[in-house]
């Protein structure tokens, strides 16, 4: 198993802002993915973030909105960029076991925007 | 599009009682996944059941999958406050990608 670390664990921000999420594994891993859980939903993909190559994003979500970078095979992040209040969601991100398709989840960051 | 979905989207029962959580989806997978999450916190991965499985069982949790019908279900026995959570199942496709949660059910069990 992976540990997953984010950072904020939470944050309050106001519209218009960006916000920039960071993501840290315990272990150098291929592929990480960021998911948004937005309140009382479940959790949808955002993007797959390879080392070494372009996030690639799900329908529905653009490069513009969330700028991802993947520097090493250890970090991501994930910037929220322009905020509206429809961003309050929890982002979270996730790497997978290779061998078993089993995903790692980070703890969250759970966003406010006001 | 793949997409698991649970029903019941709620469940209340007393603590020592079981809790059956079922999940369906709409093309063919790899494997299926089921995940707790609790008070909006990181998922945890319980279980996974591969397409050529029919049943899997770890502790309390007992997860069936039934391919013909694209379902499965998720029992965990003589629950407990802890188990209070929500609960998802989610699905990759045969190339082992298209990660896919379903709404999911939020459980609670009454001390």
């Amino acid at each position: 198993s992976a540990v997953i670390s984010q950072k904020p664990s939470r944050d309050i921000c106001q519209r218009g802002t960006s916000l920039t999420i960071q993501c840290q594994v315990d272990s150098q891993v291929t592929m990480m993915f960021w998911y948004r859980q937005q309140p009382g939903q479940s959790l949808t993909l955002i993007a797959t973030a390879n080392q070494g190559s372009e996030a690639t994003y799900e329908s529905g979500f653009v490069i513009d909105k969330f700028p991802i970078s993947r520097p090493n095979l250890t970090f991501s992040t994930l910037t929220v960029s322009n905020m509206s209040p429809e961003d309050s969601s929890i982002y979270l991100c996730s790497v997978g076991s290779g061998r078993t398709n089993e995903q790692f989840f980070g703890p969250g960051t759970r966003l406010t925007v006001l | 599009s793949q997409q698991g979905e649970e029903d019941p989207q709620a469940l209340s029962i007393q603590e020592g009682e079981n809790a059956t959580m079922n999940c369906s989806y709409k093309t063919s997978i790899n494997n299926l996944q089921w995940y707790r999450q609790n008070s909006g916190r990181g998922l945890v991965h319980l279980i996974l059941i591969r397409s050529n499985e029919r049943e899997k069982h770890s502790g309390r949790l007992r997860v069936t999958l039934d391919t013909s019908k694209k379902s499965s279900s998720l029992l965990i026995t003589a629950s407990r406050a802890a188990d209070t959570a929500s609960y998802f199942c989610a699905t990759t496709n045969n190339y082992g990608q298209n990660f896919v949660f379903g709404p999911g059910t939020r459980l609670s069990v009454l001390p």
